[in-house]
């Protein structure tokens, strides 16, 4: 069974760091491009990075670029986000999420699995 | 940016169709995928690739996509598929990335 848990969230204030991890499990880890999709509180989904099998392609939304890093381990089965100079505006329930596609690359595939997501809140 | 426009909101009788669109430039171009996220959880894949369904979906989910429009279609509409849908595409034209619609709240009345 594919399991993908998220950790890492909390709350922080404006301009800290915090580095979101997501555990997945039940799949060959290293088969697969991974993303972060995130949503605010009562708003709907934003993308905000995809990283492929070997970290050869990376991806940003124009919001996050600059200040968010992806990235992947994948001896650990583990996927990261660390997000620096966070603000207000990251809150948000953060999603890691599974590709569809086995090829490893980033390519246009759907996310067809998704962990609970861990919440950020950055406020002061 | 690659933008994808969807009514917020849909309201259809049990029993009947619900079509919830998916508007973008020449969107009949590109892969559509479609999500479906009840309260607290997590989105589901329940189309991809315009028409395509994921294991487990009912035949009631289906999907066309032409021009500058995709349309997710929900048959026999029972109560719990009142949910808010998202479509889903990879913009190609700006630097490979992914872009959500807005989000439509389907209301089962």
């Amino acid at each position: 069974e594919v399991q993908l848990v998220e950790s890492g969230g909390g709350l922080v204030q404006p301009g800290r760091s915090l580095r979101l991890s997501c555990a997945a499990s039940g799949f060959t880890f290293d088969d697969y491009a991974m993303h972060w999709v995130r949503q605010a509180p009562g708003k709907g989904l934003e993308w905000v990075s995809g990283i492929s099998w070997n970290s050869g392609s990376i991806g940003y939304a124009d919001s996050v670029k600059g200040r968010f890093t992806i990235s992947r381990d994948n001896a650990k089965n583990s996927l990261y986000l660390q997000m620096n100079s966070l603000r207000a505006e990251d809150t948000a329930l953060y999603y890691c999420a599974k590709v569809y596609d086995s090829s490893g690359y980033y390519t246009p595939s759907p996310f067809d699995y998704w962990g609970q997501g861990t919440l950020v809140t950055v406020s002061s | 940016s690659y933008v994808l426009t969807q009514p917020p909101s849909v309201s259809v009788a049990p029993g009947q169709t619900a079509r919830i669109t998916c508007g973008g430039n020449n969107i009949g171009s590109k892969s559509v995928h479609w999500y479906q996220q009840k309260p607290g959880q997590a989105p589901v894949l329940v189309v991809y690739d315009d028409s395509d369904r994921p294991s487990g979906i009912p035949e009631r989910f289906s999907g066309s996509n032409s021009g500058n429009t995709a349309t997710l279609t929900i048959s026999r509409v029972e109560a719990g598929d009142e949910a808010d849908y998202y479509c889903q595409v990879w913009d190609s034209s700006s630097d490979h990335r992914v872009v959500f619609g807005g989000g439509t709240k389907l209301t089962v009345l």
